[in-house]
């Protein structure tokens, strides 16, 4: 089965700085995405990035960016230049490319603090 | 557009009651449909998915149901809550893996 571990419960950003949010995964397929999604407080689940496994290239979006490191299976958030509107709760997640539906094994999440 | 729909916002329910919340997608056709709880501080459950017209597949065994009466429909059922039901639930649909608002359920 697959697993999906964010080892930090929390972490601290100061304002206009670059925080970075560890996430590993345990899969024996060799296809599949991976997400990271951002839940403010009004609990919404927002996708931040996505990433094809298949993929070599990192995917960007804006300040977030993520370091895929296949073989290692580790997905890495980075967050540049942090502004107060990050902070949130920030889930990691799976989901394999086969089978009939989509389902999304996700972390324990990380809860990032944007401190002035 | 592709929107998603979920309600109520906040539910608050005594235990043994019933329980009945909706989900519904526009802007497409025969979507992969979604059930997640997430129990406070935690992440995010699976409970069912389904997809299409009355599939529904349950990922893990509990005090709920789950319906899929018309295409675009999603229900998420219980004939009588527990304390344990209470939790946060979001529909999901994946295409562009997108979620509902999500349900606050209180069962006191």
């Amino acid at each position: 089965a697959q697993t999906v571990t964010q080892s930090q419960p929390e972490m601290s950003v100061q304002e206009a700085e670059t925080v970075t949010l560890s996430c590993t995964y345990d899969t024996s397929e060799s296809d599949y995405y991976l997400f990271w999604y951002k839940q403010p407080p009004s609990r919404q689940m927002i996708l931040v990035i996505r990433q094809e496994a298949y993929k070599q290239q990192n995917a960007t979006e804006n300040r977030f960016s993520v370091n895929f490191q296949k073989a290692a299976k580790s997905f890495s958030l980075k967050i540049s230049d942090s502004q107060l509107g990050d902070a949130a709760m920030y889930f990691c997640a799976y989901r394999p490319i086969t089978g009939t539906a989509s389902k999304l094994t996700f972390g324990t999440g990380t809860r990032l603090q944007v401190t002035l | 557009s592709q929107t998603i729909h979920q309600w109520p916002a906040t539910l608050v329910q005594p235990v043994g009651s019933p329980l009945s919340l909706e989900c519904t997608v526009e802007g497409t056709s025969n979507p992969n449909l979604y059930w997640y709880r997430q129990a406070a501080g935690r992440g995010l459950q699976l409970l069912f998915y389904s997809v299409g017209i009355g599939q529904i597949s349950s990922e893990v065994p509990q005090n709920l149901s789950a319906s899929r009466p018309q295409d675009r429909q999603f229900i998420l059922s219980s004939k009588k809550l527990l304390l344990s039901d209470s939790g946060f639930y979001l529909c999901a649909w994946d295409q562009g893996y997108t979620f509902g608002s999500g349900t606050r359920l209180t069962v006191v």
